[in-house]
């Protein structure tokens, strides 16, 4: 199988505090993960990639600062947001590419950030 | 970047009932997914199908890489098989691996 676990899977914060969610590959190595997030009744949209090791790549408009990514190790990639204000309340979704098979991805269940 | 367009944006069926869901991508891919994300948010992953044909139950899909379109086929659909489906595809030559998602079909089968 290819399994991706995500912890929290939602968390409830008052503004201005720091939120860390952790996405695990369970059952396979992944060398690279992504980072989505998801507003109510709208599509994917990707945040940033981790590489295993190196700094994470952040898309246009996503600030580096706020939202920390760590990839630690082959299994596990980390986000932080940092300073959470309401707007930053979504669905957080990860997800790894398996090594040495390809390019497909698998997802995790997501985390429902909620900030008060 | 690369453009995704999913259609039919919603879809409502009688259960039983077959239907085709349409993924039309803007460039050539070296990857491209089918998801089904279920009431709860989990993405399920159904098809990795950058060309050719596949089939996995009551559900099959086919790319057509030269003309930049991919389908799914949901037969005797049941009402589990309600949620939304997402087209996601990385470009060809792009070498990041990232996925760029369509805007998904809403599909309600009801009973």
């Amino acid at each position: 199988g290819a399994v991706v676990s995500q912890h929290p899977s939602w968390v409830i914060c008052k503004s201005g505090t720091s939120v860390k969610i952790e996405c695990r590959s369970l059952d396979f190595q992944a060398t690279t993960m992504f980072w989505y997030r998801q507003f109510p009744k709208q599509s994917l949209m990707l945040m940033a990639t981790s590489n295993e090791g190196s700094k994470a790549t952040y898309e246009q408009g996503v600030e580096k600062d706020k939202f920390l990514i760590n990839h630690a190790s082959l299994t596990l990639s980390t986000l932080t947001v940092t300073s959470a204000h309401p707007e930053d309340s979504s669905f957080y979704i990860c997800s790894a590419r398996k090594l040495g098979t390809g390019d497909e991805q698998y997802f995790g269940p997501g985390t429902r950030l909620t900030v008060t | 970047g690369i453009q995704v367009e999913q259609s039919p944006p919603d879809l409502i069926l009688q259960e039983g009932a077959n239907s085709t869901l349409r993924c039309n991508f803007s460039d050539s891919v070296n990857n491209l997914q089918w998801f089904h994300q279920n009431p709860w948010g989990q993405l399920i992953n159904l098809f990795y199908i950058p060309s050719g044909t596949k089939q996995n139950g009551r559900l099959s899909a086919t790319t057509v890489a030269t003309e930049r379109y991919s389908l799914l086929y949901i037969s005797s659909s049941q009402t589990t098989d309600s949620g939304v489906y997402f087209c996601a595809v990385e470009p060809l030559g792009a070498g990041s691996y990232q996925l760029t998602f369509g805007k998904g079909t809403k599909l309600s089968v009801i009973p």
